[in-house]
């Protein structure tokens, strides 16, 4: 059975600071990898996925994840945080052959000036 | 617009009484999903549709029921809610399931009394 684990239900960092958000999944298959985030009273919107081929994924608002099978996990960074990267972030997997999508728990950023 | 619609926005109800939360999504897409949020647990999947009458659970579909007549459309059916399910509720659709990304509905806050 496949799930994910988000490390920190809330991380504090700087304005300009490196941003790092942990994420590992465990699943039986190589897993499709998604990074969600959700800024307050929204839904969610993707920030980027990884389905095959390179395993660094670069997706909106300068964000990044690398793909890494032998430590299974997907974490996010951004080099630079600015104020309006504040919103909590969700991992999700999904198992290759299969239709169903596991969440983690997320975590939340908080940028401080 | 591409667009997945939910009604209403927010509910307040009482034990028992049955309630429907609607989904609608203009996209075409064959899966369509519903989710509830609660702090700390992030969002866990309630059930899943992977084309027109094709339904399956998810991890907390007890309390539950959905039905899938039209591809568009996607209700989410409490026949007794009870206190426990007072949630955020989110649906989302996607063009299959798995690897491709699930665009979000708004939310509907429900608080069951």
């Amino acid at each position: 059975a496949q799930s994910v684990t988000q490390l920190g239900s809330h991380v504090s960092v700087s304005e300009g600071a490196l941003v790092l958000l942990r994420c590992n999944y465990s699943s039986s298959v190589p897993p499709y990898l998604f990074w969600y985030v959700q800024y307050p009273n929204q839904g969610l919107q993707l920030l980027l996925k990884y389905t095959t081929g390179a395993t660094l994924v670069k997706g909106i608002n300068g964000f990044e994840a690398e793909f890494k099978k032998s430590e299974t996990s997907f974490h996010l960074t951004k080099p630079s945080a600015h104020m309006s990267d504040a919103a909590e972030y969700f991992c999700a997997v999904s198992e290759r052959g299969y239709q169903k999508v596991t969440f983690g728990t997320g975590t939340k950023l908080q940028v401080i000036p | 617009e591409a667009q997945v619609t939910q009604n209403p926005r927010y509910l307040i109800t009482v034990t028992g009484k049955k309630l429907t939360v609607t989904c609608s999504q203009n996209m075409n897409h064959e899966y369509m999903s519903w989710y509830r949020q609660d702090p700390g647990l992030g969002l866990r999947q309630i059930y899943y549709s992977m084309n027109v009458e094709v339904t399956d659970k998810g991890d907390v579909p007890e309390g539950y029921k959905v039905s899938r007549k039209e591809k568009r459309n996607f209700p989410l059916i409490l026949e007794s809610p009870s206190p426990n399910q007072t949630s955020l509720y989110f649906c989302a659709s996607s063009q299959t399931g798995g690897a491709y990304e699930q665009y979000f509905g708004p939310g509907t806050r429900l608080t069951v009394t």
